[in-house]
């Protein structure tokens, strides 16, 4: 599975927009990139997953450049909730055998 | 739906003791995992069941070993635990979905281990 880098940490105010950068050059045309986030103490949530075309839910949007080198979760109006470490990660797709592998993630503090 | 929970929530080991952590899932996944995460690390695979009857090892399986006792629950266990077993253990099983290919997690809560 291709590797991920993501900043240690960032910040934003509340009800503003979180732009959380991942970057992942070496990914492949059969990896999808995902992301997760652990709140304090808490088990990793899943957010969103995409392959090549940009995804919304209700949590947040998946934007992925056209060549697939990075990507960005956006969280369109942080709060207080959304403290976390986030992770992004990359993997292929490969059944029922299919495996996570979290790196450090991104801290992301929202202030007041 | 409870989703995937966990027992006990925390618990002190004195260094050579066994002990299991259970896990139950009540949404008929197919995958289960067992994960370790040590302070400041990401999480890290220790066993994996893609379905009933079958485990397979992880990234980090030595001292612990794993039963799927039926498609609901699957246990970790260490037959003699060691310091640097002392971590925060989470169980996750895996949505099946249309999509075969959606690699979408449910974790649970955690265990809380430390091993003195």
């Amino acid at each position: 599975d291709a590797k991920t880098t993501q900043p240690p940490s960032m910040d934003c105010a509340e009800g503003r927009a979180a732009n959380l950068p991942c970057n992942h050059s070496t990914i492949s045309g059969n990896e999808y990139v995902y992301w997760y986030r652990q709140i304090h103490s808490q088990g990793p949530q899943y957010i969103i997953h995409g392959l090549k075309n940009n995804e919304t839910n209700e949590m947040a949007s998946l934007i992925i450049t056209e060549d697939r080198k990075s990507s960005t979760l956006i969280l369109p109006h942080a709060t207080l909730r959304d403290t976390a470490v986030y992770y992004c990660i990359v993997r292929v797709a490969s059944g029922a055998n299919s495996k996570l592998t979290f790196g450090k993630g991104i801290t992301l503090s929202v202030r007041p | 739906n409870a989703g995937v929970t966990q027992t006990p929530k925390f618990q002190v080991l004195k260094t050579g003791q066994s002990m299991t952590l259970q896990c139950a899932q009540d949404m008929n996944h197919n995958s289960m995992y067992w994960y370790r995460q040590d302070p400041g690390m990401g999480l890290r695979l220790i066993y994996y069941s893609a379905s009933e009857g079958t485990t397979d090892k992880g990234e980090v399986p030595n001292g612990y070993n794993v039963s799927r006792l039926n498609k609901r629950e699957f246990s970790l266990r260490l037959e003699s635990a060691a310091p640097s077993q002392t971590s925060v253990y989470f169980c996750a099983s895996r949505v099946e979905d249309r999509a075969w290919y959606q690699e979408t997690q449910y974790f649970g809560p955690g265990t809380r281990l430390l091993v003195l």
